[in-house]
């Protein structure tokens, strides 16, 4: 069945340095969604990407869409605290299919 | 602007016993999501509706598992029997146009079947 994985599971880094959070699928996806949840609390959206090759910024988050549209990355720079959670990407196929990625568990060190 | 409103916050009760989990979507959405997250399994969507509509409910579990959508602005899911496997936090989302667009979380329910 159609699944979408991301690396790594867990990571721990320092305050102040990047982190990135991979998302695979096993088939295209018509989009891709990345989600932030807190610990403790709920999904938050964060942005969504349509386009192949698609790039988004906000502020020190960087979104991509794989050029095939089956991968996506968001990247941190400099981390701060306030960045702990999960990070989930969630896709949707042609069929309509609605997948969440397995989430990145993001630990910040001050 | 109120939110997707969930409730019970918490809900603990004994194996066999029916649980009804509700659901206030945004008003104006017309899709509805019920979502169940583990440790061991993430999250994995359980069924969704359009305009009240049962669309997908192949993430149902079992039987034991229903939900219903009577109006927009209400939706329940029921397990009967519980069992302690079914222990998780379930989440309602909504959406609003097309099926894609992005969900809007409630704070969800965390179950706990002893």
């Amino acid at each position: 069945g159609q699944q979408v994985m991301q690396i790594p599971q867990y990571q721990h880094v320092q305050e102040g340095e990047d982190f990135t959070t991979y998302c695979n699928s096993s088939t295209t996806l018509s989009n891709i969604q990345w989600y932030k949840q807190r610990p403790g609390g709920h999904p938050v959206f964060l942005i969504q990407l349509v386009k192949s090759g698609e790039v988004k910024k906000q502020k020190r988050l960087t979104f991509q869409f794989g050029e095939a549209k089956k991968n996506s990355s968001l990247h941190i720079t400099a981390t701060q605290t306030t960045d702990v959670g999960t990070y989930f990407c969630w896709g949707t196929s042609g069929t309509y299919k609605y997948i969440f990625g397995t989430g990145t568990r993001l630990k910040v060190l001050a | 602007d109120a939110g997707v409103i969930q409730s019970p916050r918490h809900e603990v009760t004994e194996m066999g016993q029916e649980v009804t989990l509700r659901c206030k979507p945004i008003s104006g959405h017309d899709y509805l999501f019920w979502y169940r997250q583990t440790m061991m399994r993430g999250l994995e969507l359980l069924i969704y509706f359009n305009n009240n509509v049962p669309i997908d409910d192949s993430g149902m579990p079992e039987d034991r598992f229903s939900a219903k959508m009577p109006n927009a602005s209400f939706s329940t899911l029921k397990i009967q029997p519980s069992e302690p496997r079914d222990s998780a936090v379930y989440f309602c989302a909504s959406s609003w146009g097309q099926v894609n667009q992005p969900q809007h979380f409630g704070d969800g329910t965390r179950l706990s079947i002893l």
